[in-house]
């Protein structure tokens, strides 16, 4: 088993600031994902990585930049934050291609 | 494009009610079918999943065929009970050897004691 960290656990921002997402895991697997939630549209990947240093734009990239310093880390920059935006971000890990392990998540507001 | 369709935003049972999610997609590839199932305030995890068309896969009283026929793969419990109380994802890989799984829109299940 293993455990994926992100931090902070709540994140509360200014429009137009840049906020930066943590992610951790020590399941040791190749690939880690950026998901955004949102009430009724489901996850939206933003981000993946498929190794250390590798970086792949999903549908949502616009806005959001990302990094994979190290294999066990991932973390997701919010370039300039949107006045009122309010969504959960997920950190996820895998193996392969298919299953994901996911973190509790980041939960955003912007004031 | 691939997507999946959830179009149960909501649903509401009493304990040891019939559950059953809809779940529908499209794609051209050979994809793989996901359940996945968020409880509050944790990420999502993997419920069930089936690789291959025609089969059934089940894990903790939850049960899903992959039919091709129709592009479905509904979830279903026979019996549900309050813990049961999440919300619900159906999810796919399209199969081509894309690394991206795409998510329906999720179910939020509320079960009554």
């Amino acid at each position: 088993g293993g455990i994926i960290t992100q931090t902070p656990k709540f994140l509360i921002g200014q429009e137009g600031q840049k906020l930066t997402l943590k992610c951790q895991q020590n399941f040791n697997h190749d690939t880690m994902y950026w998901y955004r939630q949102d009430s009724g549209k489901g996850l939206r990947l933003i981000y993946y990585s498929i190794t250390e240093n590798d970086l792949q734009k999903g549908d949502l990239s616009e806005g959001y930049d990302a990094s994979r310093e190290k294999k066990s880390s991932f973390s997701l920059t919010v370039t300039s934050a949107q006045k009122n935006e309010m969504a959960v971000f997920l950190c996820a890990t895998a193996t392969g291609r298919d299953t994901l392990y996911f973190g509790a998540g980041t939960r955003l507001s912007v004031l | 494009g691939d997507s999946v369709i959830q179009m149960q935003g909501q649903v509401t049972l009493s304990e040891n009610d019939f559950l059953f999610i809809n779940c529908t997609y499209s794609t051209t590839g050979y994809p793989t079918l996901f359940w996945y199932v968020q409880y509050s305030g944790e990420g999502p995890q993997l419920l069930l999943q089936v690789t291959t068309a025609n089969n059934k896969g089940s894990s903790r009283g939850f049960e899903a065929t992959y039919d091709k026929g129709t592009t479905s793969f509904h979830l279903q419990k026979t019996s549900v009970q309050e813990i049961d109380s999440a919300v619900y994802y159906c999810a796919m890989s399209d199969g081509s050897g894309s690394w991206q799984l795409i998510f329906g829109s999720g179910t939020q299940l509320t079960v009554m004691p």
